[in-house]
């Protein structure tokens, strides 16, 4: 069936360092959601995309979804502790059907 | 506004044993909820989802079983447990159409079958 994949599996980085997610489909996608895990935590929504190229902004996060609304892309610009958790996306098939990207481990090393 | 609330927040029980987790959404009305289960180091695996009251969808074949009494409340249960069924379980809503409103989440409860 339809899958969303999501690059890498796992990151690691040094504190101040950039960070960077991606969620692919082979399809197109209506609208993409992304949320974040803290370790032990429940997810949170952080962000919703719906048009073609539309960038979005919050602080040092920066979410964009392709051109042919086949991929998105989370980027976090100097990572810090309070940034570390699984990052991933949720979006929906062409059968209406919800589907959610595998998630990104982020470790941040202070 | 809108909270969600589940519970326990942990569990630790017996193979064979019954099952009750509740949650209960208060700030809204005739929401879509949802019961999740996240394994360890996976991602989010949807069980059951409830557009109404006593309307049950289940995605996955399993010893578990959910109902919706009431419109805000909405309990998974099992009648055996399985050493299997340890997870992560996570309850959520959304307005009607969680692709365009999104999900809230419950703390989750974290169950250890032994």
């Amino acid at each position: 069936g339809q899958q969303v994949m999501q690059i890498p599996q796992y990151q690691h980085v040094q504190e101040g360092e950039d960070f960077t997610t991606y969620c692919n489909s082979s399809t197109t996608l209506s609208n993409i959601q992304w949320y974040k895990q803290r370790p032990g935590g429940h997810p949170v929504f952080l962000i919703q995309l719906v048009k073609s190229g539309e960038v979005k902004k919050q602080k040092r996060l920066t979410f964009q979804f392709g051109e042919a609304k086949k991929n998105s892309s989370l980027h976090i610009t100097a990572t810090q502790t309070t940034d570390v958790g699984t990052y991933f996306c949720i979006t929906k098939t062409s059968y209406d059907k919800v589907i959610f990207g595998p998630g990104t481990s982020l470790s941040v090393i202070p | 506004s809108q909270t969600i609330h589940q519970w326990p927040a942990t569990l630790v029980q017996p193979v064979g044993s019954p099952l009750s987790l509740e949650c209960t959404v208060e700030g809204t009305s005739n929401p879509n909820l949802y019961w999740y289960r996240q394994a360890a180091g996976r991602g989010l695996q949807l069980l059951f989802y409830s557009v109404g009251i006593g309307q049950i969808s289940s995605e996955v074949p399993q010893n578990l079983s959910a109902s919706r009494p009431q419109d805000r409340q909405f309990i998974l249960s099992s009648k055996k447990l399985l050493l299997s069924d340890s997870g992560f379980y996570l309850c959520a809503w959304s307005e009607q159409g969680a692709l365009v409103s999104g999900y809230t989440f419950g703390s989750g409860t974290r169950l250890t079958v032994v």
